[in-house]
């Protein structure tokens, strides 16, 4: 079954540290990865798209990688930012017919606190 | 700003009414998707549509129909509505018909309550 999961499900942490979340997918055939941001109430926001030949890509303050081989992935966040609390949610797109499929996550809740 | 807009932002209704929810894509994405986000649940696909017609089905009822238009704006309809239809339901919207590596950009969402 084509499955995404994410840990830790929540993770506080204080302002300017650093943090790292996990993201497990069997999903295949595979076709890219996605990361995105998803302040409460609000629509997700898109961080990084991978696919299979990209190792690591960065955006900012966020950094994602992806071991296509052991099929995981991570989001790191460096100097957190109060305004980095959200849901981050691990997305796999699944390759097939005549639309890619993604299959989203449930996310890590992110609390930073000052 | 996405460039995607939801309306109502938030609807409140009773057990067995139907609604409409209406989204309009990005200036140039011919494409559309309703996902369902319920309470601590992933995003669930409902449903895509590629400049008018209907392109991928995932988890719909049959209760909830969609259409897009010639002016490519979408809707959503639910009907028979029970208290589980409660949740939040995303639009987004894309240039292509596939997500190899298009980016999709979501809407602000519209919050449906079901008393």
């Amino acid at each position: 079954k084509n499955q995404v999961e994410q840990s830790p499900q929540s993770l506080i942490i204080l302002e300017g540290k650093n943090c790292t979340l996990q993201c497990n997918y069997t999903v295949s055939p595979f076709s890219n990865l996605r990361w995105y941001k998803q302040d409460t109430g609000r629509g997700p926001v898109s961080l990084t798209i991978m696919t299979f030949s990209e190792n690591t890509k960065s955006n900012g303050r966020y950094t994602a990688t992806l071991d296509a081989d052991t099929k995981q992935s991570s989001l790191h966040i460096t100097a957190s930012q109060l305004s980095d609390s959200a849901s981050y949610i691990c997305v796999v797109s699944h390759l097939g017919g005549a639309t890619n499929k993604l299959i989203f996550g449930t996310g890590t809740l992110l609390a930073v606190q000052p | 700003d996405s460039g995607v807009t939801q309306t109502p932002k938030h609807l409140i209704t009773a057990t067995g009414q139907r609604v409409t929810l209406r989204c309009s894509p990005r200036s140039g994405d011919l494409s559309v998707y309703w996902y369902q986000q319920s309470l601590d649940q992933g995003l669930q696909f409902l449903i895509q549509y590629y400049n008018g017609e209907e392109r991928a089905k995932g988890n719909i009822l049959e209760r909830f129909s969609a259409q897009q238009f010639p002016d490519l704006h979408s809707e959503l309809n639910l009907s028979s509505l029970e208290l589980g239809d409660s949740a939040l339901y995303f639009c987004a919207s894309s240039f292509g018909t596939s997500l190899n590596t298009g980016e999709l950009f979501f809407g602000e969402g519209s919050r449906l309550t079901v008393l």
